[in-house]
């Protein structure tokens, strides 16, 4: 029962550089976000998804794409790295918005220096 | 824009305090609100609230939604050093979910 999952926990890159995130949820969930969260914040969602094929801006989305080419995965790319992107990143999933929770996946840590 | 918004920010108790988190938003098409608990890691689910006036509980924690005046609370009684961590709001709305920035909790013993 592995939920959401992300990967990699930890990533240190250098200004400039290029990485993706990856999410992938094994519930059959339609809906999938992108997350980030600052040191003492709240979350502020990047990117959002309704399905596959079907992807959509959130309140922060400079600097990052996604793409959604099947329901499981949700990969968030970073082109290039600056440190205000230095955050730790939560993909979540649920099956709506309304009458159901949103999983979250255990959090990337990543450091532009 | 919508916009979800915790207060106070952060607050300090002693052990046995009761506590009253609040959370008001203004959100197209309002769906759910949801109470999270993160403690350094990925936020755990504590509460869904979908109907106006209908108090959700669990053990200590309950909460509570009107849709009216667009907030809710999150209540702690007999508050304990576990409990210390950052409540996180979220509302649902059409597509998605908006956070706000969170409730920092230190219980001390």
């Amino acid at each position: 029962n592995a939920g959401v999952t992300q990967t990699p926990k930890f990533r240190i890159l250098k200004i400039g550089q290029s990485m993706t995130l990856q999410c992938a949820q094994d519930m059959n969930h339609n809906y999938m976000y992108w997350y980030r969260q600052d040191p003492g914040m709240g979350l502020k969602l990047i990117y959002y998804s309704v399905g596959a094929g079907i992807t959509d801006k959130g309140e922060v989305p400079n600097g990052y794409n996604v793409s959604r080419s099947t329901t499981e995965d949700f990969p968030l790319r970073l082109e290039l790295a600056a440190p205000s992107q230095t955050s730790v990143y939560f993909c979540a999933s649920s099956r709506g918005t309304g009458g159901t929770e949103a999983f979250f996946g255990q959090g990337t840590r990543l450091t532009v220096v | 824009e919508d916009k979800v918004v915790q207060s106070p920010l952060s607050l300090v108790v002693h052990e046995g305090d009761t506590v009253t988190l609040n959370c008001s938003y203004e959100v197209t098409n309002f769906r759910s609100l949801l109470w999270y608990k993160q403690e350094k890691k990925a936020p755990t689910f504590l509460f869904m609230l979908t109907s106006s006036g209908i108090e959700k509980k669990s053990g200590r924690l309950s909460s509570i939604l009107d849709k009216k005046e667009l907030f809710s609370i999150l209540n702690i009684t007999a508050t304990q050093t576990g409990d210390s961590a950052v409540y996180l709001c979220a509302v649902g709305g059409t597509y998605k979910y908006i956070f706000g920035t969170g409730t920092r909790l230190k219980v001390l013993a």
